[in-house]
């Protein structure tokens, strides 16, 4: 089975600074998707970026990139000049490309505060 | 983008009593289904998978006969909570991946279901 894990609960950061967010995971497939979900206070889930494991180039979505470590199972996202509204919980999660069933696996996530 | 809606938003009712929680795809079909449960800070748990016009499949350790659910149509797919208990408050949120789709899953904007 794969599992996520996301080891600080919290983090903080200051207004237009940039702030990056650590998962790693661990799998036997050789093919999957990584993403991030971002999860204001309204509680709505936003997906924030996808990576799919064949693709050796990083993710970029604007102000928002990941750094994709296939061997080492990682998977960082950073947010760049960080606003107010980036302040929201963050899960990293997988998912196997192969079935029409296969479910998101979520990381435990961490709670981003921004610092005016 | 792909909508999700979820119905009510907000839920009190008596303990002992049934809760339906209504999840509808607007704007496209929706083969797959899942159902989340979310305590809050932690993370979302999969209660259930469904597939429209088949039974739901569950995760170990939730109660079928408790979470009943029932993916009628390609756009509608219903949680229902049998005799709540207050142990049952939590939010719950829906997701829809489309037909054909490889990646995307949508989710809706949850439901907060308080039990007295």
């Amino acid at each position: 089975a794969q599992t996520v894990t996301q080891s600080q609960p919290e983090m903080s950061v200051q207004e237009a600074e940039t702030v990056t967010l650590s998962c790693t995971y661990d799998t036997s497939e050789s093919d999957y998707y990584l993403f991030w979900y971002k999860q204001p206070p309204s509680r709505q889930m936003i997906l924030v970026i996808r990576q799919e494991a064949y693709k050796q180039q990083n993710a970029t979505e604007n102000r928002f990139s990941v750094n994709f470590q296939k061997a080492a199972k990682s998977f960082s996202l950073k947010i760049s000049d960080s606003q107010l509204g980036d302040a929201a919980m963050y899960f990293c999660a997988y998912r196997s490309i192969t079935g029409a069933n296969s479910k998101l696996t979520f990381g435990k996530g961490i709670t981003l505060s921004v610092r005016p | 983008g792909a909508v999700v809606s979820q119905h009510p938003s907000r839920v009190i009712c008596k303990s002992g009593t049934s809760v339906k929680i209504e999840c509808r795809s607007l704007d496209f079909q929706a083969t797959t289904m899942f159902w989340y449960r979310q305590f809050p800070k932690q993370s979302l748990m999969l209660m259930a998978t469904s597939n429209e016009g088949s039974k739901a499949t569950y995760e170990q350790g939730v109660e079928k006969d408790k979470f009943l659910i029932n993916h009628a149509s390609l756009t509608l797919s219903t949680l229902t909570v049998t005799s709540a208990h207050p142990e049952d408050s939590s939010f719950y949120i829906c997701s829809a991946r489309r037909a054909g789709g490889q990646f995307e899953q949508f989710f809706g904007p949850g439901t907060r279901l308080t039990v007295l």
